[in-house]
């Protein structure tokens, strides 16, 4: 199976602040990369997909870029609303994975 | 709106079948661009893919290590899938979402809300 690994597996960080996640595959995956935001008690959001393309409704400060193996979540300025869990999931082969999640709070 | 819903026991003893349902309005399971998934979350941990299918009922994508455990079915008729894990033990005891996946991207565009099943005697 293809592992995962995100970077960092938490941080902290202010309203405002650019924030950077990456995502690390153990194979080549071209750019079958997901991203998805969780909050607490909530179903995860699609934001990003194939790598670097913002899904319909997810505000323009979220970026993704990457492909191959390396892959980068880029949250432009944080705003409140943004303080969750972020995990990356890849879907160029099965079983489809997903990383260990970055969880981002409020400095 | 697209809407799924999971329903089923929210308690299952150990050895014994995990039987869940999604219920999905606003769409049809019928459609060629989407199959049909579910994904696990034990608490305070993260995601683990299940597996995925299509209305036709062919199923995709499932872990080796779950895969001698796993059926998935649909039922056009209704509008809904089902997903059963037999043989369940504790380390089974996860929220388990039902989704859905675009064929175009590859990428989960629609989740249910989940629902909790503990695996306890």
């Amino acid at each position: 199976d293809i592992q995962l690994t995100q970077s960092p597996s938490s941080l902290s960080a202010s309203v405002g602040d650019r924030v950077t996640i990456t995502c690390r595959a153990s194979h080549f995956i071209s750019s079958y990369l997901n991203w998805y935001q969780q909050k607490p008690g909530k179903a995860p959001k699609l934001l990003i997909y194939e790598a670097t393309t913002l899904q319909s409704g997810v505000p323009s400060r979220f970026s993704g870029s990457g492909s191959g193996t390396d892959f980068t979540l880029t949250i432009g300025s944080l705003q409140p609303e943004d303080f969750a869990t972020y995990y990356c999931q890849q879907s160029y082969n099965t079983p489809y994975t997903f990383g260990r999640g970055a969880k981002l709070e409020i400095k | 709106q697209l809407q799924l819903q999971e329903s089923g026991p929210g308690r299952v003893k150990p050895s014994e079948t995990l039987s869940l349902t999604c219920t999905v309005s606003g769409g049809s399971i019928s459609s060629s661009s989407y199959y049909w998934g579910w994904i696990r979350q034990p608490p305070g941990k993260g995601l683990e893919w299940i597996g995925s299918m299509d209305y036709s009922g062919n199923t995709y994508n499932t872990p080796s290590s779950l895969k001698s455990r796993v059926t998935m079915s649909a039922d056009t008729s209704k509008n809904q899938f089902s997903l059963k894990l037999r043989s369940v033990t504790a380390a089974d005891t996860a929220i388990y979402y039902c989704a859905r996946r675009a064929v175009v991207g590859r990428k989960i565009d629609s989740w249910g809300q989940g629902t909790l099943v503990t695996v306890s005697s």
